[in-house]
Protein backbone atom coordinates (compact mmCIF):
# COMPACT_ATOMS: atom_id res chain seq x y z
CA UNK A 1 0.00 0.00 0.00
CA UNK A 2 1.32 3.68 -1.03
CA UNK A 3 -0.91 5.25 1.86
CA UNK A 4 -3.20 6.94 -0.91
CA UNK A 5 -6.88 5.66 -1.65
CA UNK A 6 -9.33 5.88 -4.48
CA UNK A 7 -12.65 5.30 -4.60
CA UNK A 8 -14.47 3.61 -6.36
CA UNK A 9 -12.15 1.51 -8.35
CA UNK A 10 -14.46 1.16 -10.90
CA UNK A 11 -17.43 3.31 -12.20
CA UNK A 12 -19.81 3.12 -15.21
CA UNK A 13 -21.89 5.87 -16.26
CA UNK A 14 -23.83 7.46 -18.73
CA UNK A 15 -23.07 10.40 -20.81
CA UNK A 16 -26.03 12.54 -18.58
CA UNK A 17 -24.89 11.18 -15.38
CA UNK A 18 -22.59 12.98 -12.93
CA UNK A 19 -20.29 11.43 -10.26
CA UNK A 20 -17.34 12.23 -8.24
CA UNK A 21 -14.20 9.91 -7.78
CA UNK A 22 -12.50 10.73 -4.16
CA UNK A 23 -9.02 10.31 -3.43
CA UNK A 24 -7.17 10.13 0.30
CA UNK A 25 -4.04 10.67 1.39
CA UNK A 26 -2.37 9.57 4.93
CA UNK A 27 1.21 10.88 4.36
CA UNK A 28 1.06 14.26 5.08
CA UNK A 29 1.99 15.29 2.20
CA UNK A 30 1.00 18.64 0.98
CA UNK A 31 0.58 18.37 -2.82
CA UNK A 32 -2.29 16.29 -4.76
CA UNK A 33 -2.53 15.75 -7.88
CA UNK A 34 -5.09 14.34 -10.79
CA UNK A 35 -4.00 12.53 -13.89
CA UNK A 36 -5.31 10.62 -16.50
CA UNK A 37 -4.08 7.27 -18.13
CA UNK A 38 -5.14 5.94 -21.53
CA UNK A 39 -4.05 2.79 -23.28
CA UNK A 40 -1.07 3.44 -24.89
CA UNK A 41 -0.44 7.12 -24.11
CA UNK A 42 1.76 8.67 -21.63
CA UNK A 43 0.45 9.95 -18.20
CA UNK A 44 -1.23 13.06 -19.03
CA UNK A 45 -1.78 15.82 -15.66
CA UNK A 46 -4.88 17.23 -15.44
CA UNK A 47 -4.60 19.32 -11.90
CA UNK A 48 -2.53 20.21 -8.95
CA UNK A 49 -2.92 21.19 -5.23
CA UNK A 50 -0.61 22.56 -3.12
CA UNK A 51 -1.48 23.60 0.35
CA UNK A 52 -5.04 23.16 -0.75
CA UNK A 53 -4.81 26.01 -3.53
CA UNK A 54 -4.73 24.72 -7.52
CA UNK A 55 -1.60 25.60 -8.99
CA UNK A 56 -2.31 24.00 -12.35
CA UNK A 57 -4.70 22.90 -14.64
CA UNK A 58 -3.53 21.49 -17.69
CA UNK A 59 -6.32 22.80 -20.02
CA UNK A 60 -8.85 20.31 -18.58
CA UNK A 61 -12.46 20.62 -19.91
CA UNK A 62 -14.76 21.59 -17.79
CA UNK A 63 -16.74 18.92 -17.84
CA UNK A 64 -13.94 17.67 -15.20
CA UNK A 65 -13.99 19.53 -11.73
CA UNK A 66 -11.62 19.60 -8.94
CA UNK A 67 -11.95 20.07 -5.20
CA UNK A 68 -9.54 19.85 -2.51
CA UNK A 69 -11.47 20.61 1.03
CA UNK A 70 -7.95 20.12 2.51
CA UNK A 71 -4.25 18.67 2.52
CA UNK A 72 -5.28 14.89 2.82
CA UNK A 73 -8.45 14.84 0.13
CA UNK A 74 -9.23 15.75 -3.38
CA UNK A 75 -12.31 15.31 -5.55
CA UNK A 76 -12.62 15.02 -8.89
CA UNK A 77 -16.14 15.89 -10.00
CA UNK A 78 -17.65 14.57 -13.76
CA UNK A 79 -20.24 15.45 -15.38
CA UNK A 80 -21.67 15.19 -18.87
CA UNK A 81 -18.54 13.38 -19.95
CA UNK A 82 -17.85 11.92 -23.33
CA UNK A 83 -17.03 8.31 -24.48
CA UNK A 84 -12.96 9.28 -25.01
CA UNK A 85 -13.30 9.82 -21.37
CA UNK A 86 -12.90 6.55 -20.57
CA UNK A 87 -9.62 5.96 -18.92
CA UNK A 88 -8.07 4.86 -15.63
CA UNK A 89 -7.65 7.70 -13.33
CA UNK A 90 -4.77 8.14 -10.72
CA UNK A 91 -4.58 10.37 -7.80
CA UNK A 92 -1.11 10.87 -6.39
CA UNK A 93 0.59 13.10 -3.77
CA UNK A 94 4.29 14.49 -2.68
CA UNK A 95 5.41 16.01 0.55
CA UNK A 96 4.88 19.15 -1.60
CA UNK A 97 5.13 20.53 -5.12
CA UNK A 98 8.79 20.93 -5.63
CA UNK A 99 10.20 19.05 -8.20
CA UNK A 100 12.77 16.74 -6.38
CA UNK A 101 9.99 14.81 -4.25
CA UNK A 102 8.49 11.71 -5.36
CA UNK A 103 4.97 11.06 -5.76
CA UNK A 104 2.71 8.68 -4.36
CA UNK A 105 -0.10 7.11 -6.34
CA UNK A 106 -2.91 5.67 -5.91
CA UNK A 107 -4.41 2.29 -7.51
CA UNK A 108 -6.99 4.25 -9.78
CA UNK A 109 -10.08 4.77 -10.27
CA UNK A 110 -11.41 2.81 -14.07
CA UNK A 111 -14.05 5.05 -15.52
CA UNK A 112 -16.06 3.56 -18.42
CA UNK A 113 -18.71 5.97 -20.17
CA UNK A 114 -21.38 4.41 -22.37
CA UNK B 1 9.71 22.08 -22.83
CA UNK B 2 10.22 18.78 -20.90
CA UNK B 3 9.60 15.34 -22.46
CA UNK B 4 10.78 11.74 -21.86
CA UNK B 5 11.50 9.35 -24.65
CA UNK B 6 11.23 5.25 -23.68
CA UNK B 7 12.14 3.96 -27.45
CA UNK B 8 11.19 0.41 -26.48
CA UNK B 9 7.67 -0.66 -26.26
CA UNK B 10 8.41 -3.89 -25.13
CA UNK B 11 11.68 -5.62 -23.28
CA UNK B 12 11.79 -9.47 -23.47
CA UNK B 13 14.54 -10.79 -20.82
CA UNK B 14 14.87 -14.52 -19.55
CA UNK B 15 14.70 -14.89 -15.57
CA UNK B 16 18.81 -14.70 -14.23
CA UNK B 17 19.52 -12.18 -17.17
CA UNK B 18 20.17 -8.79 -16.48
CA UNK B 19 17.54 -6.21 -17.45
CA UNK B 20 17.80 -2.18 -18.92
CA UNK B 21 15.03 -0.59 -19.56
CA UNK B 22 16.23 2.83 -21.83
CA UNK B 23 15.01 6.34 -20.91
CA UNK B 24 15.96 9.62 -22.84
CA UNK B 25 15.43 12.61 -21.66
CA UNK B 26 15.24 16.41 -22.77
CA UNK B 27 14.86 19.44 -20.29
CA UNK B 28 15.71 22.82 -19.90
CA UNK B 29 18.38 23.50 -17.02
CA UNK B 30 19.31 20.57 -14.69
CA UNK B 31 17.40 17.82 -14.46
CA UNK B 32 14.93 15.53 -11.26
CA UNK B 33 14.47 11.73 -12.82
CA UNK B 34 12.54 9.29 -11.41
CA UNK B 35 11.46 5.70 -12.22
CA UNK B 36 7.84 4.30 -11.73
CA UNK B 37 6.78 0.82 -11.88
CA UNK B 38 3.08 -0.06 -12.65
CA UNK B 39 1.70 -3.47 -11.82
CA UNK B 40 -1.49 -4.76 -13.28
CA UNK B 41 -4.63 -3.45 -11.85
CA UNK B 42 -2.34 -0.82 -9.39
CA UNK B 43 -1.42 2.25 -9.53
CA UNK B 44 2.53 3.59 -10.22
CA UNK B 45 4.70 2.70 -7.52
CA UNK B 46 8.04 5.39 -6.89
CA UNK B 47 11.35 3.22 -7.54
CA UNK B 48 14.37 5.40 -7.45
CA UNK B 49 15.20 9.39 -8.27
CA UNK B 50 18.54 10.86 -9.36
CA UNK B 51 18.12 14.78 -7.87
CA UNK B 52 22.10 15.08 -7.67
CA UNK B 53 24.74 13.74 -6.26
CA UNK B 54 26.47 10.47 -7.36
CA UNK B 55 25.71 9.46 -10.70
CA UNK B 56 24.67 6.01 -9.91
CA UNK B 57 21.33 5.39 -7.82
CA UNK B 58 20.37 2.46 -5.84
CA UNK B 59 16.43 1.76 -5.28
CA UNK B 60 14.06 -0.91 -4.37
CA UNK B 61 13.78 -3.97 -5.39
CA UNK B 62 17.60 -4.24 -6.31
CA UNK B 63 17.12 -1.67 -9.64
CA UNK B 64 19.20 1.03 -9.91
CA UNK B 65 19.86 3.62 -12.51
CA UNK B 66 22.56 5.85 -14.09
CA UNK B 67 22.43 9.34 -14.54
CA UNK B 68 24.30 10.30 -18.10
CA UNK B 69 24.44 14.03 -18.70
CA UNK B 70 26.14 13.91 -21.83
CA UNK B 71 23.50 11.23 -23.44
CA UNK B 72 20.64 12.66 -21.70
CA UNK B 73 20.10 9.37 -20.42
CA UNK B 74 18.79 7.70 -17.39
CA UNK B 75 18.44 3.87 -18.11
CA UNK B 76 17.33 1.59 -15.27
CA UNK B 77 19.01 -1.80 -14.48
CA UNK B 78 18.69 -4.39 -12.84
CA UNK B 79 21.36 -7.21 -12.54
CA UNK B 80 19.52 -10.48 -12.14
CA UNK B 81 15.82 -10.44 -13.35
CA UNK B 82 13.19 -12.25 -11.48
CA UNK B 83 9.48 -13.53 -13.10
CA UNK B 84 7.93 -11.06 -10.57
CA UNK B 85 9.96 -7.92 -11.88
CA UNK B 86 7.24 -8.20 -15.07
CA UNK B 87 5.49 -4.95 -15.20
CA UNK B 88 5.08 -1.28 -16.77
CA UNK B 89 8.13 1.03 -16.44
CA UNK B 90 7.90 4.55 -16.50
CA UNK B 91 10.50 6.69 -16.46
CA UNK B 92 9.67 11.00 -15.97
CA UNK B 93 11.66 14.02 -15.61
CA UNK B 94 10.77 17.35 -14.15
CA UNK B 95 13.08 20.61 -14.13
CA UNK B 96 13.74 23.33 -11.11
CA UNK B 97 10.57 25.17 -11.29
CA UNK B 98 8.54 23.23 -13.19
CA UNK B 99 5.36 22.32 -11.73
CA UNK B 100 4.61 19.11 -14.29
CA UNK B 101 6.21 15.79 -13.86
CA UNK B 102 6.43 14.53 -17.63
CA UNK B 103 6.06 10.62 -17.94
CA UNK B 104 7.29 8.21 -21.00
CA UNK B 105 4.99 6.43 -22.94
CA UNK B 106 6.31 3.13 -20.82
CA UNK B 107 7.82 0.31 -21.29
CA UNK B 108 6.54 -3.16 -20.95
CA UNK B 109 9.05 -5.58 -19.09
CA UNK B 110 8.29 -9.29 -19.65
CA UNK B 111 10.41 -12.20 -17.82
CA UNK B 112 10.52 -14.89 -19.27
CA UNK B 113 10.65 -17.71 -16.60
Amino acid sequence: ETGVTQTPRHLVMGMTNKKSLKCEQHLGHNAMYWYKQSAKKPLELMFVYNFKEQTENNSVPSRFSPECPNSSHLFLHLHTLQPEDSALYLCASSQDQAGFYEQYFGPGTRLTVT
Amino acid sequence: AQSVAQPEDQVNVAEGNPLTVKCTYSVSGNPYLFWYVQYPNRGLQFLLKYITGDNLVKGSYGFEAEFNKSQTSFHLKKPSALVSDSALYFCAVRSYGNNRLAFGKGNQVVVIP
